[in-house]
């Protein structure tokens, strides 16, 4: 059974860094094809796809956010971590953290319960 | 603004047969780029329904399939069902942005 659970703060000020973390278990991120993406959601609004890291230590991030965001992966510890630097409350949403395999294209076939992070002074 | 546009809402009767559209660009559908479609019941994270244009992961219902043509894709529901009522969105990946892309989304309503 495949699981992911997304953990990290749930109130930000502007100006600070958020970290979250996702743990996963059922597949490794040592296996051909697989990744493990986030994706976030503002209250209300639409989904907004952010990064993904792959197996072969791959990044891939949105352009639009590309100078604020880092992904990593420690395989050893099934943990995928994202950190998204200066935090602004526009980036209020619920952050998901999904998994990507071969076999599903580029869909992301499973998905954690999300955690909503706030934004606030 | 998203890439893919989406209509923002779609209604039908139960039995009925609803579609959701998707349109993209040369930078994406249109390059050839597959898509993807997602159900997302209220208060629950989006669910893959649809995966590399018209393939169901194990467990959807046939009652939903998926097209794509040229810079378009669309998203079919037959035999409609009140449980049906989710928000569904598409996604694909864009050339010009190097990234995975997502419809507005688009609200089912089972009347």
């Amino acid at each position: 059974q495949i699981t992911l659970k997304e953990s990290g703060p749930t109130l930000m000020k502007p100006t600070q860094t958020l970290t979250l973390t996702c743990t996963f278990s059922g597949f490794s991120l040592r296996d051909s094809g697989v990744g493990v993406g986030w994706i976030r959601q503002p209250p209300g609004k639409a989904l907004e796809w952010l990064a993904v890291i792959y197996w072969d230590d791959d990044e891939r991030y949105s352009s639009s956010l590309k100078t604020r965001l880092t992904i990593t992966k420690d395989t050893s510890r099934n943990q995928v971590v994202l950190r998204l630097t200066n935090m602004d409350p526009v980036d209020t949403a619920r952050y998901y953290c999904a998994l990507r395999q071969g076999e599903y294209g580029s869909g992301y076939s499973s998905w954690g319960q999300g955690t909503l992070v706030t934004v606030s002074s | 603004q998203s890439v893919l546009t989406q209509p923002p809402s779609v209604s039908g009767a139960p039995g009925q047969r609803v579609t959701v559209s998707c349109t993209g660009s040369s930078s994406n559908l249109g390059a050839g780029y597959a898509v993807q479609w997602y159900q997302q019941l209220p208060g629950r994270a989006p669910q893959l329904l649809i995966y590399a244009n018209n393939n169901r992961p194990s467990g959807v219902p046939d009652r939903f399939s998926g097209s794509k043509s040229g810079t378009s894709a669309s998203l079919a529901i037959t035999g409609l069902q009140a449980e049906d009522e989710a928000d569904y969105y598409c996604q694909s990946y864009d050339i010009s942005l190097s990234g995975v892309i997502f419809g507005g989304g688009t609200k089912l309503t089972v009347l």
